[in-house]
């Protein structure tokens, strides 16, 4: 069984970029959520995508946006990139949306805004 | 953003000692999810906890859904070295997508 794979692991950007940061998930997981863990925190919820669709959100602005494809991968991208930006992505992936289920964590991106 | 308190923030034991930890919300949770982080990595998921006052071990580790369903508890027997890490308890309710993570429990172990 394949894992959670998200690439890249790091990253640097300066502000005012873009970024794109890709998931692959678990074999047999159709769901994926997006989280924010900045330095010394636990993570933030910034999307959830199912049936390549957004299924809820956290408290994050627009310039935050992500896809799911039919495989179920996903992507999350950042426009306008600010140093508070600065944190470690992760993507998890269950096999259902809004059941109680367990989420599955990817190593991370660690992205660094300058 | 929303986190939820875990306590302690941070211990230091010694090998062979029991550790205990909590999370508690201000909310009505339907589910709780253990994680262990180790620098550099993605949280890996220890325990899952759907009823009230359930009670589930994964080896040396039990947690605890608390009967409110406002809080859990989560304790590690005889520690040993690699428990190191950081422990972060997450909460979901009914009907949303996301869950709502701790502050975290850093865990250092003496040898």
């Amino acid at each position: 069984e394949t894992g959670v794979t998200q690439s890249p692991t790091h990253l640097i950007k300066t502000r005012g970029q873009q970024v794109t940061l890709r998931c692959s998930s678990q074999s047999g997981h159709n769901t994926v959520s997006w989280y924010q863990q900045a330095l010394g925190q636990g993570p933030q919820f910034i999307f959830q995508y199912y049936r390549e669709e957004e299924n809820g959100r956290g408290n994050f602005p627009p310039r935050f946006s992500g896809l799911q494809f039919p495989n179920y991968s996903s992507e999350l991208n950042v426009n306008a990139l600010e140093l508070d930006d600065s944190a470690l992505y992760l993507c998890a992936s269950s096999s259902t949306p809004d059941m109680s289920g367990e989420l599955f964590f990817g190593e991370g991106s660690r992205l660094t805004v300058l | 953003g929303q986190q939820l308190n875990q306590s302690p923030q941070s211990m230091f034991i010694q090998e062979g000692e029991d550790v205990s930890m909590n999370c508690t919300s201000s909310s009505i949770f339907n589910t709780w999810l253990w994680y262990k982080q180790e620098p550099g990595e993605g949280p890996v998921l220890l325990i899952a906890l759907y009823k009230a006052g359930e009670l589930t071990s994964n080896g040396r580790l039990t947690a605890q859904f608390g009967i409110t369903r406002k809080d859990s508890f989560l304790n590690i027997s005889a520690s040993i070295p690699s428990d190191v890490g950081i422990y972060f308890c997450a909460g979901q309710t009914s009907g949303t997508y996301k869950y709502i993570f701790g502050t975290g429990t850093r865990l250092k172990v003496l040898a």
